[in-house]
């Protein structure tokens, strides 16, 4: 089927503002992580959901973020009050099972977050 | 904690060319080892994997082996296309689901 899709492609905002990010996983993929990814550098994880619930939100910078995955499909990245270090492309990928090193994680497009 | 060293680019080379890109890394656990490419202008898609020492991954003539002795991913390809110019990733997964990245490395091929 399709792959992971991610809108909006490009976000301007603000400082102080509020944004959301959505991600659309493959279907029937159980597990999805965000990932952050600065200019010149690899991506960074931010969450890991296994179906609704978050397992590891350990790389979350601070509580400005948060993310939610309701029904264990669609998960939305929420960033309040953004800062300029923000700006980032912010990466979703989703894998099959989660939890075990051999799964693949399948990356989308990701969204460019600016933030003036 | 677990990390990926990769080296430096951009890797500038001419048409069919031998291309190695050397990756090395450190893991808790006995990680899954992966490389993905990030054409200009598309999202991050894998290249190949390998899941336990010795395991060779190829695509599209690219290939790598995981070599746990010298905890190295070594990315290779034997003639280099200028379709393959893009930002190659060497990542791994301990197990607990995150992947660590590397860097990335530019890769820039001329006709």
């Amino acid at each position: 089927g399709a792959g992971v899709s991610q809108t909006p492609s490009n976000k301007v905002t603000e400082k102080g503002k509020y944004v959301e990010l959505r991600c659309d996983p493959i279907s029937g993929h159980t597990a999805l992580y965000w990932y952050r990814q600065s200019l010149g550098q690899g991506p960074e994880f931010l969450i890991y959901f296994q179906g609704t619930g978050a397992a590891d939100d350990s790389g979350l910078p601070n509580d400005r973020f948060f993310a939610v995955r309701p029904e264990g499909s669609v998960s939305t990245l929420k960033i309040q009050r953004t800062e300029r270090g923000d700006s980032a492309v912010y990466l979703c990928a989703s894998s099959l099972i989660g939890g075990v090193r051999t799964d693949t994680q399948y990356f989308g497009p990701g969204t460019r977050l600016t933030v003036l | 904690g677990d990390s990926v060293t990769q080296m430096e680019g951009p890797v500038t080379l001419s048409e069919e060319a031998f291309l190695t890109i050397n990756c090395t890394y450190t893991a808790t656990g006995y990680p899954s080892l992966f490389w993905y490419v990030q054409y200009p202008g598309e999202g991050l898609q894998l290249l190949l994997k390998a899941t336990k020492a010795d395991d060779k991954g190829s695509n599209k003539g690219f290939e790598a082996t995981y070599r746990k002795e010298t905890t190295s991913f070594h990315l290779e390809k034997g003639s280099v296309q200028v379709s393959d110019s893009a930002v190659y990733f060497c990542a791994l997964n301990s197990g607990y689901s995150t992947l660590t990245f590397g860097k990335g490395t530019m890769l820039l091929v001329s006709p």
